[in-house]
């Protein structure tokens, strides 16, 4: 079964970077898409981006181009998700999701806390 | 960027009772839409993709409609563990956007 494993919870400081993983198992890695959306506390939803695992291409939202990065390890089945110049406004919980044969999100990971604070 | 807005915000309701949530797209999203019911404390779950398609393991009694910019997602009759915070969104264009969540409450 597709199963989406994240990294654990992380504390940074205001300005600082922080990089969140996701291990992909379950399927053929390299078929589809993953993106990561993005749940700030009591907040809805918001996405962020994708980055294809085959070939490394990446879109990102408009709102986080510059801050953002997103890289895969085809040999690890892993993708990651790397923000910098973090302000408090980023405390959020992190969501990898896989995509769908026609589209949509259809797998999750558990999700990744992040809290910025001073 | 396409904004998605659902209503009610919050709806109170019993179990047995048929619930209708609307999606309304700022533009066409022919039927490019998918509804996540989400619970506390964990990821979304997808329930219906393209608008209407039923996703695997997901029960009978979800139903999804609609295209352009008008969507509903139904729930034919509540039960307790359809208290959730229920999400549409766009896959027509990026940025992907979502609606602001509708909570389902007892």
């Amino acid at each position: 079964q597709v199963q989406l494993v994240q990294s654990g919870a992380e504390v940074r400081k205001p300005g600082a970077s922080v990089m969140v993983s996701c291990k992909a198992s379950g399927y053929t890695f390299t078929v589809y898409y993953m993106h990561w959306v993005r749940q700030a506390p009591g907040q809805g939803l918001e996405w962020m981006g994708w980055v294809n695992p085959n070939s490394g291409d990446t879109h990102y939202a408009q709102r986080f181009q510059g801050r953002i990065t997103m890289t895969r390890d085809t040999s690890i089945t892993t993708v990651y998700m790397e923000m910098s110049s973090l302000r408090s406004g980023d405390t959020a919980v992190y969501y990898c999701a896989k995509e769908g044969p026609v589209s949509g999100l259809h797998h999750w990971g558990q999700g990744t806390p992040v809290t910025v604070s001073s | 960027d396409i904004q998605m807005t659902q209503s009610p915000s919050t709806l109170s309701a019993s179990v047995g009772d048929r619930v209708t949530i609307t999606c309304r797209a700022s533009q066409s999203i022919s039927s490019w839409l998918a509804w996540y019911q989400q619970k506390p404390g964990k990821a979304p779950k997808i329930l219906i993709s393209k608008a209407s398609t039923l996703e695997t393991g997901v029960p009978s009694r979800f139903s999804g409609s609609g295209s352009g910019t008008e969507f509903t997602l139904t729930i034919s009759s509540l039960q307790p563990a359809d208290f959730a915070t229920y999400y549409c969104q766009q896959y027509n264009t990026y940025p992907w956007t979502f609606g602001q969540g509708t909570k389902v409450e007892i």
